[in-house]
């Protein structure tokens, strides 16, 4: 089965705490984005990633950090200094960064309180 | 940056009707594509028009875009109950791969 896999689906941390949001993939891309979801809002991409061990601050980096270590993987953590946690988080990938299409996760729901 | 708008921001419709989601954007595009997603779900590509094309069929689904006008509309037609989800435009520049995307029209449809 070839996808891109989030974990976990939920998520509960208390306000203070840095998180870590997995993600996997096994479509052999070379691009990977995270994004935030918001309640009646679209998506807003937080970082994204071309290549291994190369990545790229999106519109709303704040308080959030990424590695790329490894090209099917990249782990979002949401640190303490991100002033408001809860949302839906999405993680995407491309075969190429000029590729449009877009392969999504399941997502995982932060909530921190 | 919010690049896409979608309007309505949410449609019901009853099964078998049709169902016209339209999204405009701001600056150049080099292509607009649609996605779906379910209730606390991640996304699902649809289709993908670039900005040389006018019109693009793929199922149910007919997308038109005027780049004059910078819109693009998505037509679903004879809607099913399995169709409610939320539909976003994204859109991306050739200076710019990045995808933005719209805030996404509810629709429903009931049986």
């Amino acid at each position: 089965d070839g996808g891109i896999t989030q974990s976990p689906k939920y998520l509960f941390r208390k306000e203070g705490q840095n998180v870590t949001l997995s993600c996997e993939q096994n479509l052999n891309h070379d691009a990977m984005y995270w994004y935030r979801q918001d309640p009646g809002q679209g998506l807003r991409l937080i970082y994204y990633s071309q290549i291994v061990n190369d990545f790229q601050k999106g519109d709303i980096a704040e308080g959030y950090s990424v590695s790329r270590e490894k090209k099917e993987s990249f782990p979002l953590t949401v640190t303490s200094a991100q002033k408001n946690p809860t949302a839906f988080y999405l993680c995407a990938s491309t075969s190429s960064v000029t590729a449009s299409e877009q392969y999504f996760g399941p997502g995982t729901r932060l909530t921190v309180t | 940056s919010q690049q896409g708008e979608e309007d309505p921001q949410a449609l019901s419709i009853q099964e078998g009707e049709n169902a016209t989601m339209n999204c405009s954007y701001k600056t150049s595009i080099n292509n607009l594509q649609w996605y779906r997603q379910n209730s606390g779900r991640g996304l699902v590509h649809l289709i993908l028009i670039r900005s040389n094309e006018r019109e693009k069929h793929s199922g149910r689904l007919r997308v038109t875009l005027d780049t004059s006008k910078k819109s693009s509309s998505l037509l679903i037609t004879a809607s099913r109950a399995a169709d409610t989800a939320s539909y976003f435009c994204a859109t991306d520049s050739r200076s710019n791969y990045k995808l933005t995307f719209g805030k996404g029209t509810l629709l429903t449809v009931n049986p």
